[in-house]
């Protein structure tokens, strides 16, 4: 079972506009959250992550939100850079013991930033 | 500081045989995990280390094995391989504290071929 959804394949956005990659989860375990860009022939590198006693976390052009009660979160990018096209991945995981160290993501979602 | 290493970064293999991938993971990190990545599939966690134990498994069978040096340094293990174990196989290190949330810093990969 998928406890991690990104239900968008692919977003395409104008360079300067915003860039909203959306991500749902299924786990009421989970508490903190964590988003990873990925280039290709690349690892994941990490951009991100909220704790669940957050609602907001802010770094620069990127923004997550995260809805609790809707167990959705969000990443925006603003303005948004060709430099930025590139799989981005939602994570999620949980402090409870058997989870440890374990990070349960997404699909990805391809971003393609338009010059 | 020097970021996770994982080698070879291609293989080409053949139904049937088996092969070892490498992880050397950041200096004081601890722990090290391995996740396999197919096309649409997202990270599908297999296995974390910690101390030369593993620490946490995923639902993948018996002929994914690992282990781990006391030098945290791991190499994982496929054996009868199989087609659909083409994938691109990323190992991710951290410290290994369960008791805070951590991110992990993941290699750039070992992709994988089966003939």
């Amino acid at each position: 079972d998928q406890q991690v959804k990104q239900n968008s394949p692919s977003l395409s956005v104008q360079e300067g506009r915003i860039s909203i990659l959306n991500c749902d989860y299924t786990n009421s375990m989970f508490d903190y959250f964590l988003w990873y860009k990925k280039y290709p022939a690349e690892g994941p590198t990490f951009l991100i992550s909220i704790s669940s006693i957050k609602d907001k976390n802010e770094d620069g052009r990127f923004t997550v939100f995260l809805n609790k009660s809707a167990k959705h979160l969000s990443l925006h990018i603003v303005p948004s850079q060709p430099g930025d096209s590139a799989v981005y991945f939602c994570a999620a995981s949980a402090s409870a013991m058997e989870y440890g160290n374990k990070l349960v993501f997404g699909a990805g979602t391809i971003l393609r930033v338009k010059s | 500081k020097a970021g996770v290493t994982q080698t070879p970064r291609y293989l080409i293999k053949t139904r049937g045989q088996q092969v070892t991938l490498s992880c050397s993971p950041i200096s004081g990190h601890r722990s090290v995990s391995w996740y396999q990545q197919t096309p649409g599939q997202g990270l599908q966690f297999l296995f974390e280390y910690f101390s030369e134990t593993q620490r946490n498994k995923g639902n993948f069978p018996g002929r994914f094995s690992g282990r781990q040096f006391s030098n945290s340094r791991s190499e994982m293990n496929v054996s009868t391989l199989e087609l659909g174990d083409s994938a691109l196989y990323l190992c991710a290190s951290s410290l290994g504290n369960r008791a805070v949330n951590e991110k992990l810093f993941f290699g750039s990969g070992t992709q994988l071929s089966v003939l």
